[in-house]
């Protein structure tokens, strides 16, 4: 399984787009990235995934770079709801096993 | 339609004691998948069943065990608890079996004290 990279912590504006970068330059082929984010003491919440293409949903969009080396997470308009450690994901298709990292803690602030 | 569910949410046990978690999946969700997070050692995969049989598992010790039930929900013991184990215990469900990379959704944690 591919270890992820990202910043420990990052700060946001209210109302401004938050871009959390992740590197994951050893990925292969059949890794997926996939995107959870943790808000205080309560269990992951699914943000969105993808393998190649860029993604989007109602929550954020995903970039990975045409290598597959390195991904970023859009929140467009990040709420101080987002406040939340952040974690960058490659799974393999053949364990499934979601292994975390540290993540990144965004502070959205007023 | 209703999330992943664990009971229960507090729980506080003393050393040697053992302990049994609770995790009902979403509803056609046959996949149940168990983690542990400390603030030392962060999240980390336990195990995980399928079709009531174990697929994968973590390096956990054996005092950690699980099953699943026909109805797909899940169950995790702890035998002889130690202070070490004090954690969040986080289930996650998805429609099939990991390999399939099949999106997991997490309950809210079990948060287990061993005093």
């Amino acid at each position: 399984d591919a270890k992820t990279t990202q910043p420990t912590s990052m700060d946001c504006a209210e109302g401004r787009a938050a871009n959390l970068p992740c590197n994951h330059s050893t990925i292969s082929g059949n890794e997926y990235v996939y995107w959870y984010r943790q808000i205080h003491s309560q269990g992951p919440q699914y943000i969105i995934h993808g393998l190649k293409n860029n993604e989007t949903n109602e929550m954020a969009s995903l970039i990975i770079t045409e290598d597959r080396k390195s991904s970023t997470l859009i929140l467009p308009h990040a709420t101080l709801r987002d406040t939340a450690v952040y974690y960058c994901i490659a799974l393999s298709s053949n364990t499934g096993k979601l292994i975390f990292g540290q993540g990144t803690t965004l502070q959205v602030k007023p | 339609k209703a999330g992943v569910t664990q009971t229960p949410r507090y729980l506080i046990k003393t050393r040697g004691q053992q302990v049994t978690l609770s995790c009902s999946p979403i509803s056609g969700h046959r996949s149940v998948s168990w983690y542990q997070q400390t603030p030392g050692q962060g999240l980390q995969f336990l195990f995980e069943y399928f079709s009531e049989t174990q697929r994968n598992k973590g390096n956990f010790p054996g005092r950690f065990s699980g099953r699943q039930f026909s109805n797909s929900r899940s169950e995790m013991n702890v035998s002889t608890l130690e202070l070490g184990d004090s954690a969040l215990y986080l289930c996650a469900s998805s429609r099939q079996y990991s390999s399939s990379a099949d999106t997991q959704y997490f309950g809210p944690g079990t948060r287990l004290t061993v005093l």
